[in-house]
């Protein structure tokens, strides 16, 4: 198993320009998210989801659209890049919790390698 | 805002030694999770230590936690140069208190000398 894997592992845009970012995870997991990491800030959340077809925000959404067409994919898409948005991406995703409640993040998570962004 | 704040922020130690940090969160939770991140790669999930647990033991791994305190060690015994890495607690919301989200602090940089 490839376990979670991002691409591409490295980008450089201009300010304005678009791009996704794609997440594939060969788990079956039911729930996927998208962070950032940027120095001394820790992970940002920046969207989620728990299922196929559904999507919610995290901690820093705006700027960033996504979507989960299929099980095993969750795009992250930047649609005019601002050199803000320069970090490392990381994706997750997790099992459905069982046992102590089954809200969507008390799962452990399985990360991929991380995707580096710059904004020019 | 962060929710879990680990300390200190960097420890270098000589081979051998024992590595202790602490992880600091604001709200209740239900479960807390440590991570180790190894430089330029992705996070690795360590341990899980659920809220009605004090100690919680993997392999060279001990983690504590007090609730009453809201706060977390993770102590790494018999240290080894692989375990040079950054080091994250994550707290996974607590439904009835509102907490929507995995938080992650900010880390603490450890560094084995050899």
């Amino acid at each position: 198993n490839a376990g979670v894997t991002q691409t591409p592992k490295f980008r450089v845009l201009k300010t304005g320009q678009s791009m996704t970012l794609l997440c594939a995870q060969d788990m079956n997991h039911e729930y996927m998210y998208w962070y950032r990491q940027d120095p001394g800030m820790g992970l940002r959340l920046i969207h989620y989801s728990v299922g196929e077809g559904t999507t919610a925000k995290g901690e820093v959404p705006d700027g960033y659209n996504v979507s989960r067409l299929k099980k095993q994919n969750f795009l992250l898409g930047l649609e005019s890049a601002a050199p803000s948005q320069t970090s490392v991406y990381f994706c997750a995703s997790s099992y459905r919790p069982r046992g102590q409640g089954a809200h969507p993040h008390t799962g452990e998570l399985f990360f991929g390698e991380g995707s580096r962004l710059t904004v020019l | 805002s962060q929710q879990g704040e680990e300390d200190p922020q960097a420890l270098s130690i000589q081979e051998g030694e024992n590595a202790t940090m602490n992880c600091s969160y604001k709200t209740s939770i239900n479960n807390l999770q440590w991570y180790r991140q190894n430089s330029g790669r992705g996070l690795v999930h360590l341990i899980l230590i659920r809220s009605n647990e004090r100690e919680k033991h993997s392999g060279r791994l001990r983690v504590t936690l007090d609730t009453s305190k809201k706060s977390s060690s993770l102590l790494i015994t018999a240290s080894r140069a692989a375990d040079t890495a950054s080091y994250f607690c994550a707290t996974p919301p607590d439904p009835l208190f509102g907490n929507e989200k995995l938080t992650f602090g900010t880390g603490t940089r450890l560094t084995i000398i050899p």
